[in-house]
């Protein structure tokens, strides 16, 4: 298995711009969650989904965030509109059941709003 | 609520010289603790977890951690530090299904 796959790894982008990031779990896993890590703030927990379905989205910061998981595969984050201080690196982290036991973590993608 | 405290910014040791990164939980119920390493560039790689018995859990490349419940500690340590080890250390825990992290500690090794 290639693990969890994020793209992309790198993104830059002017402000005001709609902003959309991938998320490929791994294989089998039914829990997928989306981390923000910046150096002020640290790991923070965006939006958890349990099959497919959100579970908790406490952690989205307003509703200029987004997020979905059309099927077992593939997740987004869509930020729109973008602003400087979304600037972070995302994680997307998934797991074989609801228990954080097992947690993979993808690259994640670093994110530049100018 | 639940909540994870590093206390250290950065540990710095020398090679061969034993290494401890410190981590201190709050949490309702029983937790279930975690170390995470991360590389520059580079996602979250697990290294041990706590969830129940023994007190000192393994892991991997060499680390382990003691879980001391009247404390509510869990320190990360290794007898023996390499600077192949220098990377930023996070501690976790739940009671729950979702990972709080500390902020982070970053590990120094010198040749």
């Amino acid at each position: 298995d290639a693990g969890v796959i994020q793209s992309p790894r790198h993104e830059v982008t002017e402000m005001g711009q709609e902003v959309t990031l991938r998320c490929k779990p791994i294989s089998g896993h039914n829990s997928l969650f989306w981390y923000r890590q910046t150096m002020m703030r640290g790991l923070e927990l965006l939006i958890y989904f349990n099959n497919n379905v959100p579970i908790d989205d406490s952690g989205m910061p307003e509703d200029r965030f987004s997020a979905k998981m059309p099927n077992a595969s593939f997740s987004t984050l869509k930020i729109q509109p973008s602003e400087p201080r979304d600037s972070a690196v995302y994680f997307c982290a998934s797991s074989l059941e609801s228990s954080p036991d097992g947690y993979t973590f993808g690259s994640g993608t670093r994110l530049t709003v100018v | 609520a639940q909540s994870v405290a590093q206390p250290e910014d950065q540990v710095k040791v020398a090679e061969g010289n034993p290494l401890t990164v410190k981590c201190t939980y709050s949490v309702s119920g029983n937790p279930y603790l975690f170390w995470y390493v991360q590389y520059p560039n580079r996602g979250l790689q697990f290294l041990l977890k706590y969830i129940t018995g023994d007190n000192l859990v393994k892991g991997s490349y060499g680390f382990e951690a003691e879980f001391n419940k009247s404390q509510t500690s869990f320190h990360l340590k290794k007898p023996s530090a390499l600077v192949s080890d220098s990377a930023l250390y996070f501690c976790a825990v739940t009671s729950g299904y979702a990972l709080n992290f500390g902020k982070g500690t970053s590990l120094l090794v010198t040749p």
